[in-house]
């Protein structure tokens, strides 16, 4: 089946720091990758969705210039969490599809802002 | 608006034991519904999806789920568990193959011997 990874698969850094989490669809083309925040112990809400080429678009509630989304090719998007905080540290997992397919997970990353 | 909503937070079970996942699922347009299971520290597998044709869907490692459109529900069942099943099940929906998908609040199986 198709693979996304996720780097790196676990980041701590200091409060005020930005942080770049990268996902990948090694063996497929995604045309549309998704994001999504997941605290302990509870679901996953998705953040925001980014088509390539195109600006991420966000989910209410999801601040766009806090959660910088960038979806240059169509195997690569980053999230960039920029001045961090604690309330920020979560597991963020994202997934990809290619066209009007299905979508596949990555293994996601934990960060912890301290 | 869509919603999803899992009955139960935690299903304990004994291993070789039957169990049922409880998924309901609100929606005014036809859905899409899926199954995922996460193991900890790990990203989410597809179980199984429904997206139409037959309601009783078979999945991986053994569990299916039934969609039951009069009663908007999608139920994952399993005949005879294994320690290796313990883990966080999400249910999730959508209302067009490949869209964002709604997640429910998920249920965690823990499976004992």
């Amino acid at each position: 089946g198709a693979v996304v990874s996720q780097h790196p698969s676990w980041v701590i850094c200091k409060s005020g720091t930005s942080v770049k989490i990268e996902c990948r669809s090694l063996d497929f083309q995604a045309t549309t990758m998704f994001w999504y925040r997941q605290f302990p112990k509870q679901s996953l809400m998705l953040m925001a969705t980014s088509n390539e080429g195109s600006k991420a678009t966000y989910e209410q509630g999801v601040e766009k210039d806090k959660f910088l989304i960038n979806h240059a090719s169509l195997t690569l998007s980053t999230l960039t969490v920029t001045s961090a905080h604690p309330e920020d540290s979560s597991f963020y997992i994202c997934s990809a599809r290619q066209g009007a397919g299905e979508q596949y997970f990555g293994p996601g990353t934990r960060l912890t802002v301290t | 608006a869509q919603s999803v909503t899992q009955l139960d937070s935690q299903v304990p079970v004994f291993e070789e034991a039957p169990v049922e996942l409880r998924c309901n699922y609100s929606s005014s347009v036809s859905v899409y519904l899926f199954w995922y299971v996460q193991y900890p520290n790990q990203g989410l597998q597809l179980l199984l999806k429904y997206l139409s044709g037959s309601t009783l869907v078979k999945g991986i490692n053994g569990f299916e789920a039934e969609f039951n459109k009069s009663q908007t529900s999608f139920h994952l069942r399993k005949p005879s568990v294994h320690i290796s099943d313990t883990a966080e099940y999400f249910c999730a929906v959508s209302n067009q193959a490949g869209t964002a998908l709604i997640f429910g609040k998920g249920t965690t199986l823990s499976v004992s011997s």
